[in-house]
């Protein structure tokens, strides 16, 4: 079945330091790829998302590229702040559209 | 403003005392889902709802109901609760199935069961 397996964390950087969390991804056919941010305290947010192949998807500084021939969605910012401290997520669509098959979340905490 | 709202926001109950999480969404979506959120597991869904009184299991139903008899609200119950489903439950609504984008997340309601 479909699944998602992103890097354990908890990832502690100082601000500015360039973040890489990784996220790679099993599933039949060619699922939408997904990174969600949860602030605390709060519900999840759409962080940017990728459709297809070689899609980049970016946000707020954020990017992710949908690599299908490693089967990875990494997500990646070049210069970290304090305010980016949260739990990411990555997720990909199921086949049937039902539902969002995420990941066990990485926490980034960042420190000035 | 477009949003989700939970009630309770925090709930502690003992074993075997029915309660109700009420979702409500002000959007007119269509499709609607609960999710519960549990440290190293991530986000699992339980059940989600395409439309009016259309309801399916997700992956983890077992010991929870749902209902939707109104566009605008999704309730979870669960009829006898046990201490491991103490978590954070978070419902989420989209325009309809598939629309993740455009996918609405409620604040959660983290649930403690002794």
């Amino acid at each position: 079945g479909n699944s998602v397996t992103q890097m354990e964390g908890p990832v502690t950087l100082s601000e500015e330091a360039f973040l890489t969390i990784n996220c790679t991804y099993t599933a039949t056919g060619y699922p939408s790829l997904f990174w969600y941010v949860q602030y605390p305290g709060e519900g999840l947010q759409l962080l940017l998302k990728a459709t297809k192949a070689d899609d980049k998807g970016s946000n707020k500084g954020f990017e992710a590229t949908y690599r299908k021939e490693t089967t990875s969605f990494h997500l990646e910012k070049g210069s970290v702040q304090v305010s980016d401290s949260a739990v990411y997520f990555c997720a990909l669509s199921d086949q049937a559209g039902t539902a969002l098959i995420f990941g066990k979340g990485t926490t980034l905490s960042v420190s000035s | 403003e477009a949003q989700v709202t939970q009630n309770p926001r925090y709930l502690i109950t003992v074993t075997g005392k029915k309660l109700t999480v009420t979702c409500s969404q002000n959007m007119n979506h269509e499709y609607m889902s609960w999710y519960r959120q549990d440290p190293g597991l991530g986000l699992r869904q339980i059940y989600y709802s395409m439309n009016v009184e259309v309801t399916d299991k997700g992956d983890v139903p077992e010991g929870y109901k749902v209902s939707r008899k109104e566009k605008r609200n999704f309730p979870l119950i669960l009829e006898s609760p046990s201490p491991n489903q103490t978590s954070l439950y978070f419902c989420a609504s989209s325009p309809s199935t598939g629309e993740w984008e455009t996918q609405y997340f409620g604040p959660g309601t983290r649930l403690l069961v002794l």
